[in-house]
């Protein structure tokens, strides 16, 4: 079964603190994606990747940046977290079909 | 861009009923579109999905509905069940680009 797996289900950071989330996928997939979602709005998308070392910003990329060094890694990083970046956030990965598939998402409180 | 809104944030049903749950999007060129199911505390989980050159599909008690005339997507659940209580979410993909745009999600809720 294929799989993306976001390294946290919960996190709690505090304020200022640089802050990696990592997301693994194993299906050998070229595009990568990382959203947040925010009740009322929906999923928002921040950053993606089509390929290893490229990254493009999406909708909502203040104050994040990522990193894909591997083709089956890529990680979203709060430079220094901030209480507005509550929220959940989901990686999602494309292979040579349109459809994404979701990891479980981790649950990040910034304190 | 694309813009894809749902209708009705929210949609109570009786269990054993049947369930609908409808989509609008803006872009006469998108090629594909899918429903995912997000349950509390979890990613979204693919359901079904359909290509523009089709108006129908069925999978295993959903269908899903496209009306390219009027930019209508909608999901049909049949014999709703307590484990189909969540959220769920229209995804659309433009020929230009390869991303999805999400709508916002309708939860639904199953009453006993």
């Amino acid at each position: 079964d294929v799989k993306v797996t976001q390294s946290s289900r919960y996190l709690v950071k505090r304020t200022g603190e640089k802050v990696f989330l990592e997301c693994v996928q194993d299906m050998d997939h070229e595009n990568m994606f990382w959203y947040r979602q925010d009740p009322g709005l929906g999923l928002r998308l921040i950053y993606f990747s089509y390929d290893v070392k490229m990254k493009e910003k999406g909708d909502i990329p203040e104050g994040y940046s990522v990193s894909r060094e591997k083709k089956e890694r890529f990680s979203l990083i709060l430079e220094s977290a901030s209480t507005n970046q509550t929220s959940m956030y989901l990686c999602a990965s494309q292979g040579q079909g349109y459809g994404y598939t979701f990891g479980s998402g981790t649950r990040l409180t910034v304190v | 861009g694309e813009s894809v809104g749902l209708h009705l944030p929210t949609l109570s049903v009786q269990e054993g009923d049947n369930s609908i749950i409808n989509c609008a999007y803006s872009n006469s060129a998108s090629d594909y579109f899918i429903w995912y199911k997000q349950e509390s505390g979890k990613g979204p989980q693919f359901i079904i999905d359909i290509r523009s050159n089709m108006d129908k599909r069925q999978g295993q008690r959903v269908t899903v509905l496209l009306n390219k005339t009027v930019k209508h997507l909608s999901l049909q659940i049949a014999a709703t069940q307590p484990g189909d209580s969540a959220v769920y979410f229209c995804a659309v993909h433009e020929t230009a680009g390869n991303k999805l745009t999400f709508g916002g999600g309708t939860r639904v809720l199953v009453k006993p």
